[in-house]
């Protein structure tokens, strides 16, 4: 139990285009998804706690209008990367839970932004 | 505070030896603290939790130690074996609003030699 998915897994896509990935939750509802950014030989850094139905809740320094987050049912939350730039080039994680604290992560998409 | 590496750390054991990762955390308001493995080009996967009411919690050949008094948490890895070989982060979790939003640590590197 307890499975995330992310897809896509890899994607590549030219400067100034955007990129949508999405996270879902396979065998549980999941009421909060959180998306992650972690850049090579570094840490997992949370960029956004998002609720189902509400806005998303950003950290400090994260811009809400280069990276959109959907959060509209229990098992789908996706991330847009706006106008993408070479330095978006990352790997993104999501994860998910339920009533409990314990986050159930996605397997992450890695993005190539040329 | 918020995690920020730029070099991993590297423990390098031999097979069948016990492996010992420390990581220290910050916010004494803790309660629920989490080990993740992460393997190249993956999400983080589950190992082990342990809430602030326990300074010791044992699963299958991995144990969490965990020490308040000086905020410092270990995960000990009985007979290693070259499937260990992966990156290892600890979470602290933190309450804000009702949501349960995770602080990575830095992360540790687990090389196991044959």
């Amino acid at each position: 139990g307890a499975v995330v998915s992310q897809h896509p897994s890899r994607v590549i896509c030219k400067s100034g285009t955007s990129v949508k990935i999405e996270c879902r939750s396979l065998d549980f509802q999941a009421t909060t998804m959180f998306w992650y950014r972690q850049f090579p030989k570094q840490s997992l850094m949370l960029m956004a706690t998002s609720n189902e139905g509400s806005k998303a809740t950003y950290e400090q320094g994260v811009e809400k209008d280069k990276f959109l987050i959907n959060h509209a049912s229990l098992t789908l939350s996706t991330l847009t990367v706006t106008s993408a730039h070479p330095e978006d080039s990352s790997f993104y994680i999501c994860s998910a839970n339920s009533l409990q604290e314990t986050q159930y992560f996605g397997p992450g998409t890695r993005l190539l932004v040329l | 505070g918020e995690s920020v590496g730029l070099h991993l750390p590297t423990l390098s054991v031999q097979e069948g030896d016990n492996s010992i990762i420390n990581c220290a955390y910050s916010n004494s308001a803790s309660d629920y603290f989490i080990w993740y493995k992460q393997e190249s080009g993956k999400g983080p996967q589950f190992i082990i939790d342990i809430r602030s009411n326990m300074d010791k919690r044992q699963g299958q050949r991995v144990t969490v130690l965990l020490n308040k008094t000086v905020k410092h948490l270990s995960l000990q890895i009985a007979a290693t074996q070259p499937g260990d070989s992966a990156v290892y982060f600890c979470a602290e979790t933190v309450s804000t609003s009702g949501t349960y939003k995770y602080i990575f640590g830095t992360g540790t590197r687990l090389k196991v030699l044959a």
